[in-house]
């Protein structure tokens, strides 16, 4: 079985500024990790996704994500924060890919970003 | 291409009530899942539909249902709706069961 654990519910940073979103994950096999974000009355957007590959993942509008198999964890960073990231952040564990056989997506309880002008 | 699309986007019943929900993926693939989002428990895996064919179901009672056809499409059903049933309904789509998900935008229900 696997699991996510989104540290931070709630994150305020000014614009310009650097995000951290932190995300630690439990699994019996090897991950497949993603990270979603939601807006306001949107459905879930994919923003990047860690398959065995190359443990820096670059994803969409200048995020990215660091997989540490050491510490399990995979947490979501950007250089700057801009207006327009102000959302609901999701951390996202997969046991298909790695024929753990369990239940579609895992996902965290979600981090709430917020961005200062 | 086109995204993945849902229908109803909203949806008002009552309790006891049943309700069936649509989901069209990306043209050509031919997986589809249901995931169930609310406040209280977040996002909730329902099942997942290949080739027409259930291949996983999540934690939900038998009320929940679903099925999928042969052009990909599918739909969700909840039959005898209660309170809680109340919840964003959100389908994504993948070329098969093994690759990246894509989520459409919803179909909220509220249960009066």
């Amino acid at each position: 079985a696997q699991s996510v654990t989104q540290l931070d519910s709630h994150v305020s940073v000014s614009e310009g500024t650097p995000v951290l979103l932190r995300c630690n994950y439990s699994s019996s096999y090897s991950p497949s990790l993603f990270w979603y974000v939601q807006h306001p009355n949107k459905g879930l957007q994919l923003l990047l996704k860690y398959t065995s590959a190359a443990t820096l993942v670059k994803g969409i509008n200048g995020f990215e994500a660091e997989f540490k198999k050491s510490e399990t964890s995979f947490h979501l960073t950007k250089p700057s924060a801009h207006m327009s990231d102000a959302a609901e952040y999701f951390c996202v564990v997969s046991g298909l890919y790695s024929g753990g056989g369990d239940d579609g997506l895992s996902f965290g309880e979600g981090s709430h970003l917020i961005i200062q002008p | 291409k086109a995204g993945v699309t849902q229908t109803p986007r909203y949806l008002i019943k009552t309790r006891g009530q049943q309700v069936t929900l649509s989901c069209s993926p990306i043209s050509g693939h031919r997986s589809v899942s249901w995931y169930q989002q609310t406040p209280g428990q977040g996002l909730q895996f329902l099942f997942e539909y290949f080739s027409e064919t259930q291949r996983n179901k999540g934690n939900f009672p038998g009320r929940f249902s679903g099925r999928q056809f042969s052009n990909s499409r599918s739909e969700m059903n909840v039959s005898t709706l209660e309170l809680g049933d109340s919840a964003l309904y959100l389908c994504a789509s993948s070329l098969t069961e093994l690759e990246t998900q894509y989520f459409g935008p919803g179909t909220r229900l509220l249960v009066l």
